[in-house]
This record gives structure tokens, C-alpha cells and sequence, in this order.
């Protein structure tokens, strides 16, 4: 069965920190990993990665794959209130469906 | 529409009603996927369409459940004889292409059960 399982679950920081959000996967066939920022229900997507090393940049977050060791990190520098969400990762495997993580809750204190 | 639109916003019912739960996707996207979201958890996966066809039900966690979309546009997510472990919020997500990777997720229904 895939799996996905992101840490921290829950992150406290001040603005102007920098994070790093971890998710590792377990998939038979995987396909895509992606990155979603979840705040009051919709998910919104941030970052699609397929290829290992390449870095996806957007602003102040970043994301990176390692398909050798099956793990993905999710930075996010110069943190502002604004950040504070639901982080969630999903791999996209074989037919439709993504699989989700946990999420990690980010709270970024003024 | 401008995005994926979920009606109702929030649900409230009683042990043993039934409830419909409405999805209007982005105009012209094939594809149409349902989740359910626990407190505290990701998404699960219930069910994917493409068009009219209900291609993957796998997810949907018993056969109070049902789902469909029989123009190929809105969908409706029925839960039959609810109970309180269906408490949870339903996304609904829609896509261009037929990938998941390319969803567009709605705001969702928050369905709590007493």
C-alpha cells in the first residue's frame, strides 16, 4: 500500500525564520510528487516534482526530490504570518489518485 | 465558472439522514475526483471520474456511499443513512487532462453527523 508521511506534523516559528518541511514516501509505481498549501479547506498547489535534484523554486519556497532515498523537503525562507497553513504533500502514482500525507501544521508568530 | 464550486458549505445531520453533496467543477474539465478529509488527517481518495464514467470507486469507504455524474459536468456525492464517522470535510477537485497531478480543488463540505 503507498505511503506517505510528512514531519514535523506541527511547527512553531517566528517571521524571518527559515523551515523546512520533510515528507518521505513508500509507492510501487511512483509518478509525481507534489506539494500543497492548505489553508481554511481548498488546498492550493505549489510544486509538482518528478525528476531527482532539480529544484523547484516559487518566491520564498522551494522544494526538491530525491528519488533515491525517496524523501522530498519543502523550504520556505524570510517566513511571514501569511505562511501559516496546513503543508501537504501527495505522491501521484499509477491511475488517478494522489496520497496524501498528514500535513504539517505551520504557524509563523508575528 | 472561475473555480471548483461545493454546495453546501457546511452540513449538519442528524444519525440515519441521508445527505447529497454537490460538485460544480471548472468548465470543461474531464476529470473529477472526491475526497474525504478527517480533522487532523490528509485527504483520502473516494472516487475519480472522467466524463460520465466513474473509472475508480475504490476509495469510497462502503456502499452507503455512492457518487456520480451523469452529464459529464456536476456531480453529487450521496452518503446514505449517515453516521458519525462520516463527519468530515468532502473535497471535490476537477481536472483538464485527466491527471490528478493538474487538480483544482473546491473549498469542500464540512459534514458533521450528531
Amino acid at each position: 500500500e503507498d505511503k506517505v508521511v510528512q514531519s514535523p506534523l506541527s511547527l512553531v516559528v517566528h517571521e524571518g525564520d527559515t523551515v523546512t518541511l520533510n515528507c518521505s514516501y513508500e509507492v510501487t509505481n511512483f509518478r509525481s510528487l507534489l506539494w500543497y498549501k492548505q489553508e481554511k479547506k481548498a488546498p492550493t498547489f505549489l510544486f509538482m516534482l518528478t525528476s531527482s535534484g532539480i529544484e523547484k523554486k516559487s518566491g520564498r519556497l522551494s522544494s526538491i526530490l530525491d528519488k533515491k532515498e525517496l524523501f522530498s523537503i519543502l523550504n520556505i525562507t524570510a517566513t511571514q504570518t501569511g505562511d501559516s497553513a496546513i503543508y501537504l504533500c501527495a505522491e501521484g502514482t499509477s491511475g488517478s489518485r494522489l496520497t496524501f500525507g498528514e500535513g504539517t501544521q505551520l504557524t509563523v508568530n508575528p | 465558472g472561475a473555480g471548483v464550486s461545493q454546495s453546501p458549505r457546511y452540513k449538519v445531520a442528524k444519525r440515519g439522514q441521508d445527505v447529497a453533496l454537490r460538485c460544480d467543477p471548472i468548465s470543461g474539465h474531464v476529470s473529477l475526483f472526491w475526497y474525504q478529509q478527517a480533522l487532523g488527517q490528509g485527504p483520502e481518495f473516494l472516487t475519480y471520474f472522467q466524463n460520465e464514467a466513474q473509472l475508480d470507486k475504490s476509495g469510497l469507504p462502503s456502499d452507503r456511499f455512492f457518487a456520480e455524474r451523469p452529464e459529464g459536468s456536476v456531480s453529487t456525492l450521496k452518503i446514505q443513512r449517515t453516521q458519525q464517522e462520516d463527519s468530515a470535510v468532502y473535497l471535490c477537485a476537477s481536472s483538464l487532462v485527466g491527471l490528478s497531478t493538474e487538480a483544482f480543488f473546491g473549498q469542500g463540505t464540512r459534514l458533521t453527523v450528531v
